[in-house]
């Protein structure tokens, strides 16, 4: 399977702490990006970093990219309760025409 | 602009039946894709196209058809429900073959087959 897999799987935090969710393939990687998935809704895309980059800012995100280790995590700084949602990342393959996604990580954010 | 638009948002089948998830786009995208969400399994590809009048499998094909006769327009078809394709489907939408641009993805449509 070509699946990513994230950790953790669930995670549960302090209103204003950061927030570090990874993602690992078995493939490698090309051009991964971070989706956000609220509750009963449809995914918003958050951010797309690509192979040749190894960080990237926006706003109140961070990813990182590690393309040796087929590895990128999130980091959400200064958790709000609206960031409550599942997040997922998702890598191109089959020369850019098919993304598959990652199981996704379930972020609560506790007021 | 709407963005990716599905229909119908919810719906009940009876094993054997057929029925057409509808997809549109009005954003002229060339790529669109077709996803299954089951619990604990994340997204999985069902089928995807590359631009109108071509389509190719993804992970999951197996009961399902689809065409693109349209830029806009990606049904997909489910030719005899059975209760494993209870699951959301979603259909996403992006630009270009470059691998530079995410998805725009639809509301979804929850499916359950009895």
């Amino acid at each position: 399977s070509q699946q990513g897999e994230e950790d953790p799987q669930a995670l549960s935090i302090q209103e204003g702490e950061n927030a570090t969710m990874n993602c690992s393939y078995k493939t490698s990687i090309n051009n991964l990006q971070w989706y956000r998935q609220n509750s009963g809704r449809g995914l918003v895309h958050l951010i797309l970093i690509r192979s040749n980059e190894r960080e990237k800012h926006s706003g109140r995100l961070r990813v990182t990219l590690d393309t040796s280790k087929k590895s990128s995590s999130l980091l959400i700084t200064a958790s709000r309760a609206a960031d409550t949602a599942s997040y997922f990342c998702a890598n191109y393959s089959g020369g850019y025409q098919k993304v598959t996604f990652g199981i996704g990580t379930k972020l609560q954010v506790i007021p | 602009n709407a963005g990716v638009t599905q229909t119908p948002k919810f719906q009940v089948l009876k094993t054997g039946q057929s029925m057409t998830l509808q997809c549109a786009q009005d954003m002229n995208h060339e790529y669109m894709s077709w996803y299954r969400q089951d619990p604990g399994m994340g997204l999985r590809l069902i089928h995807y196209s590359v631009g109108a009048g071509i389509t190719d499998q993804g992970e999951v094909p197996n009961g399902y058809n689809v065409s693109r006769s349209t830029t806009e327009d990606f049904p997909l078809r489910l030719l005899s429900a059975a209760p494993s394709q209870t699951s959301v489907y979603f259909c996403a939408s992006r630009d270009h073959a470059t691998g530079t641009e995410g998805y725009t993805f639809g509301s979804g449509t929850r499916l359950t087959v009895v």
